[in-house]
C-alpha cells in the first residue's frame, strides 16, 4: 500500500520568510495530492491540491510543487504570518483509494 | 459547498459505554465516506471506509466488533464505539468524498471522545 513521508516534523520561521514542507510519496499509481493545514483541535482544512497531471500549482502564498519521476511534492507558502502557525498534512491517493497523510509538520511562524 | 457535519463533538462517558458518532454530508451525496482516528500530536490514521449501501472495508488492526459503521444513505455514516474503554479515547475525524475519482475529502469537524 502507499506509504507518505513527511519533513521537516517542525518547522520554525521568522515573520515574512518562506516555509517548505516536503513529501515523498512510494505508490506509482497515486495520482491526487493533497495538502491540509489542521489547528489545534479542529478539523483538517484543504488548502490546495494538485493532481498528477501538472507539475507546479499556486493560489496566493501558496504553492505546490510535484515531481512523479522522484515521488516527491512539496508545499511552499511565501511571506509567512502567525496565522500561517498550524499543523500541516500532506497525503496521497491513487483517487479511489482513502487519502494516506504523512505524519504532518508543526509550523511555527514568530513575528 | 461541501460541507460536511459531525455530531457530536465531544463525549465524555464512562467505561463500557457505547458511543454513537453521526457524519452528515450536508449538501453534496457523499458515495463514500471515511472515518479517521487522531492521537495528541499525531496524524490522522484511517479506520475504515464505507460505502452506501454495503458493508465498511476496516483497515487492519481496527475490530469491526468495537468499531460499528453504518453508511445507510448517500449522506449519514454513522460509527459507534461499543464497550468504549479509555484507551479508545482519541479524536474521531469523518470525512466524505462525491464520486469515485480525484475529488477531495471533506471532513467533519471532528468528535473529542474522552473514556473515563
Amino acid at each position: 500500500g502507499e506509504n507518505v513521508e513527511q519533513h521537516p516534523s517542525t518547522l520554525s520561521v521568522q515573520e515574512g520568510d518562506s516555509a517548505v514542507i516536503k513529501c515523498t510519496y512510494s505508490d506509482s499509481a497515486s495520482n491526487y495530492f493533497p495538502w491540509y493545514k489542521q489547528e489545534l483541535g479542529k478539523r483538517p482544512q484543504l488548502i490546495i491540491d494538485i493532481r498528477s497531471n501538472v507539475g507546479e500549482k499556486k493560489d496566493q502564498r501558496i504553492a505546490v510543487t510535484l515531481n512523479k519521476t522522484a515521488k516527491h511534492f512539496s508545499l511552499h507558502i511565501t511571506e509567512t504570518q502567525p496565522e500561517d502557525s498550524a499543523v500541516y498534512f500532506c497525503a496521497a491517493s491513487t483517487g479511489n483509494t482513502p487519502l494516506v497523510f504523512g505524519k504532518g509538520t508543526r509550523l511555527s511562524v514568530i513575528a | 459547498g461541501a460541507v460536511v457535519s459531525q455530531h457530536p463533538s465531544w463525549v465524555i462517558c464512562k467505561s463500557g459505554t457505547s458511543v454513537k458518532i453521526e457524519c452528515r454530508s450536508l449538501d453534496f451525496q457523499a458515495t463514500t465516506m471515511f472515518w479517521y482516528r487522531q492521537f495528541p500530536k499525531q496524524s490522522l490514521m484511517l479506520m475504515a471506509t464505507s460505502n452506501e449501501g454495503s458493508k465498511a472495508t476496516y483497515e487492519q488492526g481496527v475490530e469491526k466488533d468495537k468499531f460499528l459503521i453504518n453508511h445507510a444513505s448517500l449522506t449519514l455514516s454513522t460509527l459507534t464505539v461499543t464497550s468504549a474503554h479509555p484507551e479508545d479515547s482519541s479524536f474521531y475525524i469523518c470525512s466524505a468524498k462525491q464520486g469515485a475519482s480525484s475529488q477531495p475529502q471533506h471532513f467533519g469537524d471532528g468528535t473529542r471522545l474522552s473514556i473515563l
